[in-house]
């Protein structure tokens, strides 16, 4: 069958780095997904990565292993305004989303 | 780019009644977009993939007669709920899958999500 895991929660201190980790088993791979949602909100696009390798777009950085099935999001400098869910979510051989259940992310002041 | 619109952002109404939720992709065209339910405090569960010009593909467990999806053109596609009950309240979302890279940092094939509908029956 088809697994996205990630942490249900995870808490950290305003101004700190935290990183947030996925695993996948997916039937093929075409790239994967990090979508941020605020609460009562519709996700929102944060990064792609399809290839191996650290992207990096301002605060936030996605990495991908395929080889491992893993992928994390790298938040840093963090503000009370990251608090939200951070979705992963994997794009299989049919170009469907293969969605985690998401991580909650409380941040401290 | 890549913005997608939901209508309305909020409902209520009565037991046995229908409503219709209407998703639109502003500045792009979507040849598929995508219905996703998410009850309180878990993650998106797709519904449904909509073809413009074809019939919808319902997940397994969805019923199609209850979730009727049109995808008329390449910037609209609607879902009705029919006769719906209080167990069909939640937060239903579209999103829309732009077909060529419309912003940057964004590669083909992402979807791009509409605000969400929270549907509440009484």
């Amino acid at each position: 069958g088809q697994n996205i895991d990630q942490p249900t929660e995870m808490t950290a201190t305003e101004g700190a780095i935290v990183q947030i980790n996925c695993t996948y088993q997916t039937s093929g791979f075409n790239g994967l997904f990090w979508y941020q949602q605020h609460a009562g909100e519709a996700p929102t696009f944060l990064s792609y990565n399809v290839l191996d390798g650290l992207e990096e777009k301002g605060r936030f950085s996605s990495f991908l292993s395929r080889s491992k099935g893993y992928s994390y999001l790298l938040l840093k400098e963090l503000q009370m305004k990251d608090s939200a869910s951070y979705l992963c979510a994997v794009m299989d051989s049919n170009y469907q989303l293969i969605w985690g259940a998401g991580t909650k992310l409380i941040i401290k002041p | 780019g890549a913005v997608v619109s939901q209508h309305p952002s909020r409902v209520i109404c009565k037991s046995g009644t229908s409503v219709k939720i209407e998703c639109r992709s502003l500045d792009f065209q979507a040849t598929t977009m995508f219905w996703y339910r998410q009850f309180p405090k878990q993650s998106l569960m797709l519904m449904a993939t909509s073809n413009e010009g074809s019939k919808a593909t319902y997940e397994q467990g969805v019923e199609k007669d209850k979730f009727l999806i049109n995808h008329a053109s390449l910037t609209l596609s609607t879902l009705t709920v029919t006769s719906a009950h209080p167990e069909d309240s939640s937060f239903y979302i579209c999103s829309a899958r732009a077909p060529t890279q419309v912003t940057s940092g964004g590669p083909s094939d992402t979807q791009y999500f509409g605000p969400g509908t929270r549907l509440t029956v009484l």
